[in-house]
């Protein structure tokens, strides 16, 4: 099956900690995003990466980090300097980012909640 | 600033109904546009997408697309109470995707 997964689905945090959220894709995609949704509101574009190793910041990066080794993965660390960071956080991937009709599509979600 | 707006509803309709949803975009540049259903606690899917003037149909969902107006608009005819979800409206800008709030819809039984 291709598509795209995240783990895990539901992340509990303590202040101060550093988690990780993983995304994953077997679609060849070249471009990765990660998404963060609040209660009631759209899609907040965090970090997008169009290429391994190359990764830029998107509107809200601020206390959080990534990384792109590899095609496949693009893992989000949400540091102990997002003050806020208790939502949904979505990855999505896309064919080729640089396309005006470059399509994305979503994982399924990680759930982080701040204790 | 690239905006997205919606309607955030809620827009009930009774089960049969047509369901019109609409979204404005800012930037006359955009030549891509779309529409995803996402369920309540799930993530997005993409239901329709529309790059030409006037209207694209997929089954029961038309989207309607105006660049002139800068308007996008989907059209679910035969409403399910299955359809009752948020609707994201997402525009292309190029090198992102910029989302609106999107709107919720209630079919009611």
């Amino acid at each position: 099956d291709g598509g795209i997964t995240q783990s895990p689905k539901y992340l509990f945090r303590k202040e101060g900690q550093n988690v990780t959220l993983s995304c994953e894709q077997n679609l060849n995609h070249d471009a990765m995003y990660w998404y963060r949704q609040d209660p009631g509101q759209g899609l907040r574009l965090i970090y997008y990466s169009q290429i391994v190793n190359d990764f830029q910041k998107g509107d809200i990066a601020e206390g959080y980090s990534v990384s792109r080794e590899k095609k496949e993965s693009f893992p989000l660390t949400v540091t102990s300097a997002q003050k806020n960071p208790t939502a949904f956080y979505l990855c999505a991937s896309s064919i080729w980012s640089l396309s005006p009709f470059d399509t994305q599509y979503f994982g399924p979600g990680t759930r982080l909640t701040v204790l | 600033q690239k905006e997205v707006e919606q309607n955030s509803g809620p827009l009930s309709v009774p089960e049969g109904a047509i369901a019109s949803l609409n979204c404005t975009y800012s930037d006359r540049v955009s030549q891509s546009f779309f529409w995803y259903r996402q369920y309540s606690g799930k993530s997005p899917e993409l239901i329709m997408s529309i790059y030409s003037n006037g209207d694209k149909e997929d089954g029961r969902f038309t989207a309607q697309l105006n660049k002139a107006s800068q308007y996008v608009s989907l059209l679910i005819r035969d409403s399910q109470p299955s359809d009752s979800a948020t609707y994201l409206c997402a525009v292309n800008y190029g090198q992102n995707f910029v989302f609106g709030p999107g709107t919720r819809l209630s079919v009611l039984p």
